[in-house]
């Protein structure tokens, strides 16, 4: 089973350039995030999403806008990519139903320059 | 502001040595704490642990939470050199979706 499906795997990126990370889940889970996991400053939440349709923010959202239009897809968007954005993005699933636990995908390294 | 801290921020041991990894947390309205192993990429559920007291064990590590002291520990026994990773804890909150709130993570390395 795929589990969560992030793409591409590593990015390098021009400043003010866009560009979308694509997130896929197959577990059909109600609630997806989307993190940055920086040196030193561990894993912190950018945008989440508890149902399709819905989206709320975490506590980096700057610079950053998500959709949720069905169940399985939740693309993270930077409309102008900065250096500070530089980073490795993890998005994550959880069975809104059941407990808190969240399952990972793999990560995108993003490179700004 | 919600604040989890982990400690040591790294550690290095022998193969066969035991290892205690710390969380404590300020937050508000907690619900849950969890730990994840983060080895090269994606980190791995590990334990979910809710009340006091109460020790989770999977094989050679356990957990056990104090929700009046506010910490959790992480044991590892017998540690492997397979046990490399960091280790990450994660609190959850009570606020009409489930967030987490993430440590900065402990970097554990198994020497042979």
């Amino acid at each position: 089973t795929a589990g969560i499906t992030q793409a591409p795997t590593s990015q390098i990126l021009a400043a003010g350039r866009s560009m979308t990370l694509r997130c896929t889940q197959d577990m059909r889970h109600n609630a997806m995030y989307w993190y940055r996991q920086d040196l030193g400053l561990g894993l912190r939440l950018i945008h989440y999403s508890n149902t399709a349709g819905t989206t709320g923010k975490g506590e980096v959202p700057d610079g950053y806008s998500v959709s949720r239009a069905n169940t399985d897809d939740f693309p993270l968007t930077l409309a102008s990519a900065v250096p500070s954005q530089t980073s490795v993005y993890f998005c994550a699933s959880s069975d809104s139903h059941s407990t808190d636990t969240q399952y990972f995908g793999p990560g995108t390294r993003l490179t700004v320059l | 502001e919600d604040k989890v801290v982990q400690s040591p921020l790294s550690l290095v041991v022998h193969e066969g040595d035991t290892v205690t990894l710390n969380c404590s947390y300020e937050v508000t309205n907690f619900r849950s704490l969890l730990w994840y192993k983060q080895e090269k990429k994606a980190p791995t559920f590990l334990f979910m642990l809710t009340s006091s007291g109460i020790e989770k064990k999977s094989g050679r590590l356990s957990s056990i939470l104090d929700k009046k002291e506010l910490f959790s520990i992480l044991n590892i026994t017998a540690t492997q050199t397979g046990d490399s990773a960091v280790y990450l804890c994660a609190v959850g909150l009570i606020q009409g979706a489930q967030k987490l709130v993430f440590g900065q993570g402990t970097r554990l390395t198994i020497n042979p």
